[in-house]
């Protein structure tokens, strides 16, 4: 069966620093790879999504960027943490375009002081 | 306009009540439709897709109106476990899923 990874589940970061997030995908080749962000009482915004390995399409200008380089392996990094970037990041997989159901990992808890 | 829509609630229920939340989504162009269950700091689970023609799963029975361009969930004899975040999920093709800001329930004992 297919599983996600995402880790940390929580971290605090001073503003300025760097991010790293990583988030896999077990038991299936080639999925569709997705980070999106959730702002307290808000819903989730699409940040990034990617096809396959190198292929990055960025949903809104931000302060982050994504990477994928590895087929199952997704990762969100920021150079320079701003205090708005704090959030619950989410990373989620599909299995293609066609499927319509989202997976998600167990989310990363981001706050920026 | 939000593409989703939803009541943030709280919705404050007893046990066994029964309970509605509506969605509105602004695409009429959008194709599929989904309710997630979303508890408190944790990631969202699909909990089922909405059909044109209304479909039930247990205790959960989810209708979709194309021409209001509205979605609904109603949960019926509700249980302790189901208080959660609902969020709408509208999908428009391709990769564009938009998730609403959610309707919090709470039921009470």
């Amino acid at each position: 069966s297919q599983t996600i990874h995402q880790w940390p589940a929580t971290l605090v970061q001073p503003v300025g620093s760097p991010l790293s997030l990583e988030c896999t995908v077990e038991g299936t080749s080639n999925p569709n790879l997705y980070w999106y962000r959730q702002a307290a009482g808000r819903g989730l915004q699409l940040l990034f999504y990617s096809v396959g390995i190198g292929q990055i399409s960025s949903e809104v200008p931000q302060n982050l960027s994504a990477s994928r380089p590895q087929d199952r392996q997704f990762i969100l990094s920021s150079k320079k943490l701003l205090l708005s970037d704090s959030g619950f990041y989410l990373c989620a997989w599909t299995p293609g375009q066609s499927s319509e159901k989202l997976f998600f990992g167990s989310g990363t808890q981001l706050s920026v002081l | 306009r939000k593409e989703v829509e939803q009541d943030p609630g709280p919705f404050n229920v007893p046990e066994g009540a029964t309970v509605a939340f509506n969605c509105t989504y602004s695409n009429s162009a959008s194709q599929s439709f989904f309710w997630y269950r979303q508890d408190c700091r944790k990631e969202p689970k699909l909990l089922m897709s909405v059909y044109s023609s209304g479909n039930e799963d247990g205790r959960f029975t989810a209708q979709l109106n194309r021409a209001s361009q509205y979605i609904s969930l109603l949960i019926r004899d509700s249980k302790l476990s189901d208080s959660a975040t609902y969020l709408c999920v509208v999908k428009s093709g391709g990769f564009k899923t938009i998730f609403g800001a959610g309707t919090r329930l709470f039921v009470k004992a």
